[in-house]
């Protein structure tokens, strides 16, 4: 099974600010399978990068994800009040169960 | 537009049994792969289950297997999720969550393009 570490645990910044979220994996992720979604109480949770880079439809373009084997990442390039949540990567390459990072939580300064 | 709407949590007691449903609506049910994603302050997202378009493949993440049982209703548009032999740490808010690649024999989850809001189960004595 592979373990993803996300970090940090807690970002604290302010709206147009640039977000760097970090997810490590414990082996390398096959092709590359690494999504990240976007979670908001009372709301369904959100995809918003799948295959590491690849924006889900919809999705503001100044949310970007990067990476590859072990080390991934989610850059929102100026945070807006609406980004403000906790944000999780999820891999589905050949490692099963698929299994998710513990979350990284995104709070106004 | 895809929707996808969880019903049946509540407080159950640690050894009870739940039923929860998903309605779907916006999509050709048959057509994906469907799972049940559980999520709690502590442990963050726990994949449970995930069912094929057609109903007869199912995998179950071992900590629920053999008291889970995953179903679904094409004709319907609905999945459930029969839960037994609860414990405490069951508690979590159940999401169900839809497969984005159309695949009717794959019963192994890839990712999650939609999901539903969640529906609570709290296991309590």
């Amino acid at each position: 099974e592979i373990v993803l570490t996300q970090s940090p645990g807690t970002l604290s910044l302010s709206p147009g600010d640039r977000a760097t979220l970090s997810c490590r994996a414990s082996q390398s992720v096959t092709r590359n399978y690494l999504v990240w979604y976007q979670l908001k109480p009372g709301q369904a949770p959100r995809l918003l990068i799948y295959d590491a880079s690849t924006r889900a439809a919809g999705v503001p373009d100044r949310f970007s994800g990067s990476g590859s084997g072990t080390d991934f990442s989610l850059t929102i390039s100026r945070l807006e009040p609406e980004d403000f949540a906790v944000y999780y990567c999820q891999q589905f390459g050949t490692s099963r169960p698929i299994t998710f990072g513990q979350g990284t939580r995104l709070d106004t300064k | 537009e895809v929707k996808l709407s969880e019903s049946g949590g509540g407080l159950v007691k640690p050894g009870g049994s739940l039923r929860l449903s998903c309605a779907a609506s916006g999509f050709t049910l048959r057509s994906f792969a469907m799972s049940w994603v559980r999520q709690t302050p502590g442990k963050g997202l726990e994949w449970v289950s995930t069912i094929n378009g057609g109903g007869d493949t199912t995998t179950y993440a071992d900590s629920v297997k053999g008291r889970f049982t995953i179903s679904r209703d094409n004709s319907k548009n609905t999945l459930e999720l029969q839960m037994t032999s609860l414990r405490v740490d069951d508690t979590a808010l159940y999401h169900c969550a839809k497969d984005p690649i159309p695949d009717m024999v794959r019963g192994d989850p890839y990712y999650f393009d939609f999901w539903g809001q969640g529906t609570l189960v709290s296991v309590s004595s």
